[in-house]
């Protein structure tokens, strides 16, 4: 199946900072790329869609100030959390999308192992 | 408004008894059915897509089925290491051409030895 890699794992940043979180698509080229954030216990709340070379589409209530999205190559997505604060802790996955082999099939999505930040 | 449940919210089995996971979803059209597993701390790792009513797939001990209200993830003689949160995602025809994905809360998984 398709890899997806995500950089850093875990950081640890003072509030006020802000962190970069990469998400690559391996073996594949994905023109979108969505992230996540997921809570304990809870199941994954989408934030954004990332298409290449334009800008992202964020959900509802995702401050696109605050959760600033690059996808700026067909392999790479950046999520950068500016000004972090406590209550961004949280784990952010990224996904990237497998084209479709067969016409009108859906696209499959693949994760990144997902980042860890926490906010001090 | 689209959307997907699953039951139970959490199973506990032991080794070797099998069961079924479910997953419920009212959608205006159904372009794909997910399911995925998800370790504590990791990504959510790929299982199996479904797309039409009468579709089956197969993986190890697990296999999926797929009817035009639901899917069931079954678990044939489950060890300790299918231990995890199972989670069924659809997408719909109507999501645009983002066309994200509808998520339901998941299944905890646990196994006993």
């Amino acid at each position: 199946g398709a890899v997806v890699s995500q950089h850093p794992s875990r950081v640890i940043c003072k509030s006020g900072t802000s962190v970069k979180i990469e998400c690559r698509s391996l073996d594949f080229q994905a023109t979108t790329m969505f992230w996540y954030r997921q809570f304990p216990k809870q199941s994954l709340m989408l934030m954004a869609t990332s298409n290449e070379g334009s800008k992202a589409t964020y959900e509802q209530g995702v401050e696109k100030d605050k959760f600033l999205i690059n996808h700026a190559s067909l392999t790479l997505s950046t999520l950068t959390v500016t000004s972090a604060h406590p209550e961004d802790s949280s784990f952010y996955i990224c996904s990237a999308r497998d084209p479709p082999r067969t016409s009108g099939r859906s696209y499959e999505q693949y994760f990144g192992p997902g980042t860890r930040l926490t906010v001090t | 408004e689209d959307q997907v449940t699953q039951s139970p919210e959490a199973l506990r089995l032991q080794e070797g008894e099998s069961s079924s996971l479910n997953c419920s979803y009212t959608v205006s059209g159904l372009r794909g059915l997910f399911w995925y597993r998800q370790d504590p701390g990791k990504g959510p790792e790929f299982l199996f897509t479904l797309y039409s009513a009468g579709e089956e797939k197969e993986k190890e001990r697990l296999k999926a089925t797929l009817t035009k209200k639901e899917s069931f993830l079954h678990i044939t003689a489950p060890k300790p290491e299918d231990s995890a949160t199972y989670l069924c995602a659809v997408q719909a025809w109507n999501a645009g051409n983002n066309r994200k994905l509808i998520w339901g809360l998941g299944t905890s998984l646990a196994v006993n030895p």
